[in-house]
């Protein structure tokens, strides 16, 4: 069964220092997410993407914060100047519509900024 | 604004007894909910989705949910519960039509299934 794949699982960076988190979605799908969840947390939306450009984002998803699909695979999330809240889980999902149908979550990357 | 409450952290049941993981919602007009298991270091698996339809829905490894509208409710169930369903569980929703397409999800609640 076709999975979206998250690469690192883990990225520890220092505080101010950017990060690249990659997502590869399943290859059909049309719509890319990402979420957080900080520990202890509920999940939280980011940003969606389709058509290579942002559909919605939340309040949280600020100017540190940038997407790209730089190539038909690849969806990253860079986060330009990384600050302690921000360590958390983060989350690529990836769906053929944004209607009705459920979202394809990755296994996530930990980023832990000290 | 669409919300999602799940008002247990922590469920414990006994391997073979029925169990129920509760969540209800708020949400404009007409709902679409999921349910979404979490396991460790694994990313969500979506069990099942209340589009329209029957109330009571079918979904991956057994579970059901039955979509009360009166009591805005979304509870996830399984007449059996396995050790190996002990995970963590997440209610989301979403306006069926109108607004945002972005599901808003709880804040999980974590099954125990004890052998």
């Amino acid at each position: 069964e076709p999975e979206v794949t998250q690469t690192p699982s883990h990225q520890v960076t220092q505080m101010g220092q950017e990060v690249i988190l990659r997502c590869v979605p399943i290859s059909n799908h049309l719509y890319f997410y990402w979420y957080r969840q900080i520990l202890g947390q509920k999940v939280e939306f980011l940003v969606s993407f389709y058509n290579n450009e942002i559909s919605e984002k939340s309040e949280i998803f600020d100017d540190q914060f940038s997407v790209e699909r730089p190539d038909g695979s690849n969806f990253t999330l860079k986060i330009r100047s990384t600050k302690l809240e921000d360590s958390a889980m983060y989350f690529c999902a990836s769906a053929w519509t944004s209607g009705s149908y459920e979202q394809y979550f990755g296994p996530g990357t930990r980023l832990t900024v000290t | 604004a669409q919300s999602v409450a799940q008002p247990e952290d922590q469920v414990n049941v006994a391997e073979g007894n029925p169990l129920t993981v509760k969540c209800t919602y708020s949400v404009s007009g007409n709902p679409y909910l999921f349910w979404y298991v979490q396991y460790p270091n694994r990313g969500l698996q979506f069990l099942l989705k209340y589009i329209t339809g029957d109330n009571l829905v079918k979904g991956s490894y057994g579970f059901e949910a039955e979509f009360n509208k009166s009591q805005t409710s979304f509870h996830l169930k399984k007449p059996s519960a396995l050790v190996s369903d002990s995970a963590l569980y997440f209610c989301a929703v979403r306006a069926a039509s109108g607004g945002s397409y972005i599901p808003t999800f709880g804040r999980g609640t974590s099954l125990i299934v004890h052998p």
